[in-house]
């Protein structure tokens, strides 16, 4: 079984400061584990992925996330937001070999001028 | 390179009654997937594709969804009869094959029942 957990369901920052958006998961298997971000009207896109290759994982945008397997996390980070990156971030897991895609709910990224 | 194509982009409907929902993937995508995603929540896979025949269906509620992808390409999702619980947006992916290749998602098909 795999599962994933958002840890927050909103995240406020101020446009130029750090983003951080917590993901923990589980996992039966060796997981790889994604992150999609989905703006208003538009399909989900995919920003970044690990598949047990590096730990530390540079996506599109500047985010960039890291593989802890001691503390099963995946958390994504950008050092600076941008009022463009103001949209719903989801964490993905997957086990290995297999393309099923279990998402967590969500966390909404607010960026404010 | 053309994406992921679904219609209609918005449908309401009346409880009971029924509701179909069209996607074309990706050229050359073997994988085609239908997901729900009920608001505040992330999207949950409903029936996996490989070609024309049915690899993941699990979550599928049989009773009144059905999804077919005849010729391997294009595919339908239907509802019938649809409840209220079935407002959701559905999303339509598809990947070049199975097994970890990145799946490139539609804009969604936004159903609300009333």
């Amino acid at each position: 079984a795999q599962s994933v957990t958002q840890l927050d369901s909103h995240v406020s920052v101020s446009e130029g400061t750090p983003v951080l958006l917590r993901c923990n998961y589980s996992s039966s298997y060796s997981p790889s584990l994604f992150w999609y971000v989905q703006h208003p009207n538009k399909g989900l896109q995919l920003l970044l992925k690990y598949t047990s290759a590096a730990t530390l994982v540079k996506g599109i945008n500047g985010f960039e996330a890291e593989f802890k397997k001691s503390e099963t996390s995946f958390h994504l980070t950008k050092p600076s937001a941008h009022m463009s990156d103001a949209a719903e971030y989801f964490c993905v897991v997957s086990s290995s070999g297999y393309s099923t895609l279990t998402f967590g709910k969500g966390t909404m990224l607010l960026v404010s001028p | 390179e053309a994406g992921v194509a679904q219609s209609p982009r918005y449908k309401i409907i009346e409880k009971r009654q029924s509701v179909a929902f069209w996607c074309n993937p990706i050229s050359g995508h073997a994988t085609l997937y239908w997901y729900q995603q009920i608001l505040g929540q992330g999207p949950k896979l409903l029936i996996q594709f490989q070609n024309n025949g049915v690899v993941d269906d699990s979550q599928l509620p049989k009773d009144r969804f059905s999804a077919e992808r005849l010729k391997g390409v294009d595919s339908t999702l239907k509802i019938q009869p649809a409840k209220l619980e079935d407002s959701a947006v559905y999303l339509c992916a598809s990947s070049l094959a199975t097994g970890g290749y990145e799946q490139y998602f539609g804009p969604g098909t936004r159903l609300t029942v009333t």
